[in-house]
């Protein structure tokens, strides 16, 4: 079956512009992660979804972010009033199972953002 | 406050040797280590894991050590190839959490002919 998708896969946009970000996770996943990826550093955690739970939003940076998913599919995650800070990859990722063991996470290609 | 840390930013191997990619923690509550590979353009893929109860695991080529005592994992790749030229990023979890998974900054690994 497909793997995880995200879309654009590219964005260039005006400082102080709204975006928005895409993923559909591997289906019948039930988890849904969203990673940042700045220039030279690792992935920084941003939000977690899990079935019909509250989301983990602990790793959100600022009030300007924010993420939705419906049911078990696709998740948006929406940057408001965009920085330059806000330049990055972003990457989704989905996994089956969590909470039972160890379980992988997929991740798909990534949106790179580019705030000028 | 870097909880994962993998201090060589690039490492340079020729073919058919040892490739060793270093990672340190310092949170004593990981209990779950995983190292994904990841080529320009394309999202991070699974490559192997390891938990707290053992300290090795063994794929193939792959082998990751844990020292849970020096909070310290490594990944050996044996023979090296080409095509393990990629950024390599350790990442360490909690496998009763939410499983938000910390990743260290990525060692890039370059497989010489």
């Amino acid at each position: 079956g497909a793997g995880v998708s995200q879309s654009p896969s590219n964005k260039v946009t005006e400082k102080g512009k709204d975006v928005e970000l895409r993923c559909d996770p591997i289906s019948g996943h039930t988890a849904l992660y969203w990673y940042r990826q700045r220039l030279g550093q690792g992935l920084e955690f941003l939000i977690y979804f899990q079935g019909n739970s509250a989301p983990d939003k602990s790793g959100l940076p600022s009030d300007r972010f924010s993420a939705e998913r419906t049911g078990e599919s696709v998740s948006t995650l929406t940057i408001q009033r965009t920085q330059q800070e806000d330049s990055a990859v972003y990457l989704c990722a989905s996994s089956l199972r969590p909470g039972r063991g160890t379980d992988t996470q997929y991740f798909g290609p990534g949106t790179r953002l580019t705030v000028l | 406050d870097q909880q994962v840390k993998q201090n060589s930013p690039s490492l340079s191997v020729q073919e058919g040797r040892i490739s060793i990619l270093n990672c340190d923690y310092t949170n004593s509550m990981f209990d779950y280590f995983l190292w994904y590979k990841k080529y320009p353009a394309e999202g991070p893929t699974f490559l192997i894991s390891i938990s707290s109860i053992k300290d090795k695991n063994e794929d193939g080529r792959f082998t990751v050590f844990l020292n849970k005592s020096a909070k310290h994992l490594s990944l050996h790749i044996v023979p090296s190839q080409p095509g393990d030229s990629a950024v390599y990023f350790c990442a360490a979890g909690i496998i009763q959490g939410a499983q938000k998974l910390v990743f260290g900054q990525g060692t890039r690994l370059t497989i010489n002919p």
